[in-house]
């Protein structure tokens, strides 16, 4: 079935760098993506919404400048935490569709901590 | 904006219960409804989905219903097993994006 691959599931980084994550989709061609994030105890947040070949929706309180999204491809959606914060510190998910009707897939995630 | 509601928040069941997960939205303009299972730290792993014109879904111990005019969803699970025990998100597809309950919590005591 439909796979969605997220890279690195977990990452560690100093205040102030900036971290990249990927988003792919291995066997469909996935028009939208979307981005999530999730802290300790707390339910999925939506972030932003990524379509192919435009910019990013952003969510109500999430900067943009802070989480870059780019979605150059059908296959392919990543997300920057740029001059991360231990604030940022979160799980963050991304998933993928291919037609507004078909579900959700969901990549494993990939757990931050900034230090 | 669409608003996700699930209750209960927590549920702790002994083994072989039968228990129903309730979610609850508030704008019935909805493409489709789906619940997710989650696991501590791990990603989300797709249970049922419902599309709008729908009313349930089926797969093994699961059923899902869907009324879309009262803005409800439920969560059926039969038997239940420790290995049940989980997070389980319904989220509700709009079109754009989908908008996520806060979980309920499920522990299936042996």
């Amino acid at each position: 079935g439909a796979v969605v691959s997220q890279h690195p599931s977990w990452v560690i980084c100093k205040s102030g760098t900036s971290v990249k994550i990927e988003c792919r989709s291995l066997d469909f061609q996935a028009t939208t993506m979307f981005w999530y994030r999730q802290f300790p105890k707390q339910s999925l947040m939506l972030m932003a919404t990524s379509n192919e070949g435009s910019k990013a929706t952003y969510e109500q309180g999430v900067e943009k400048d802070k989480f870059l999204i780019n979605h150059a491809s059908l296959t392919l959606s990543t997300l920057t935490v740029t001059s991360a914060h231990p604030e940022d510190s979160s799980f963050y998910i991304c998933s993928a569709s291919n037609r507004v009707e078909s579900p959700l897939h969901f990549g494993n995630g990939t757990r931050l901590t900034v230090t | 904006k669409q608003e996700v509601t699930q209750i209960p928040a927590a549920l702790s069941v002994p083994e072989g219960e039968n228990l129903v997960l309730n979610c609850s939205f508030t704008d019935s303009a909805i493409y489709n409804l789906q619940w997710f299972r989650q696991d501590p730290g791990k990603g989300l792993t797709s249970l049922l989905l419902i599309q709008s014109s729908q009313r349930e879904q089926t797969s093994g111990r699961l059923n899902a219903s869907l009324d879309k005019s009262s803005g409800r969803s439920t969560l059926y699970i039969a038997a239940s097993q420790p290995g049940d025990s989980a997070t389980y998100l319904c989220a509700v597809g709009t079109g754009n994006d989908m908008r996520f309950g806060a979980g309920t919590r499920l522990t299936v005591k042996p």
